[in-house]
């Protein structure tokens, strides 16, 4: 069965600092993974996935993740924090084509200090 | 686009009362997903459409919960009587297929069973 587990249920970081949300996955086949971003009282919005190809992916408003097989990790960045960043983070996993049915994890809560 | 569409936004019941919830999944979207999502967790899968027919309810407590999707479009979950551990925002979600294409998420309505 598939699992997440994002380590730091809250993260917080200066304004122009790096961020760094951690995300580490289990999955019997080779997984497809996903970092979505919840904005207070919204939907989630889908800001990267890893499918298949190049293992760093490059996603919306400046944010990247490298999907690391030998480590089941699949670890958000952003070099340079924005105070719009504040929100809450998933990270999710799915058992790839054709099974679209999502395993979330729990949520990392960024809060951007000025 | 227009969005994934969700009504009520806020609903406050009592425990034993029944509540319905309606999408209106993004024009097109043969698949359409309910999740729910429990203060300081990541959102859960309950049930999975394609098109009308479920492809997944593995997760849907089918004592209180029903869902349908009449003609393929909109959508509505039911619970029937409601616990106090329902209180939670209840997530629709769609998606062109069920391939890999990315999930769009209504805004969701949060449900409080006092």
């Amino acid at each position: 069965a598939q699992s997440v587990t994002q380590l730091g249920s809250h993260v917080s970081v200066s304004e122009g600092a790096l961020v760094l949300l951690r995300c580490n996955y289990s999955s019997s086949v080779p997984p497809y993974l996903f970092w979505y971003v919840q904005y207070p009282n919204q939907g989630l919005q889908l800001l990267l996935k890893y499918t298949t190809g190049a293992t760093l992916v490059k996603g919306i408003n400046g944010f990247e993740a490298e999907f690391k097989k030998s480590e089941t990790s699949f670890h958000l960045t952003k070099p340079s924090a924005h105070m719009s960043d504040a929100a809450e983070y998933f990270c999710a996993v799915s058992e790839g084509l054709g099974a679209q049915k999502l395993v979330f994890g729990q949520g990392t809560r960024l809060t951007i200090n000025p | 686009e227009a969005g994934v569409a969700q009504s009520p936004r806020y609903k406050i019941i009592e425990k034993r009362q029944s509540v319905a919830f309606w999408c209106n999944p993004i024009s097109g979207h043969a698949t359409l997903y309910w999740y729910q999502q429990i203060l300081g967790q990541g959102p859960k899968l309950l049930i999975q459409f394609q098109n009308n027919g479920v492809v997944d309810d593995s997760q849907l407590p089918k004592d209180r919960f029903s869902a349908e999707r009449l003609k393929g479009v909109d959508s509505t979950l039911k619970i029937q009587p409601a616990k106090l551990e329902d209180s939670a925002v209840y997530l629709c979600a769609s998606s062109l297929r069920d391939n890999g294409t990315p999930l769009h998420f209504g805004n969701g309505t949060r449900l409080t069973v006092t």
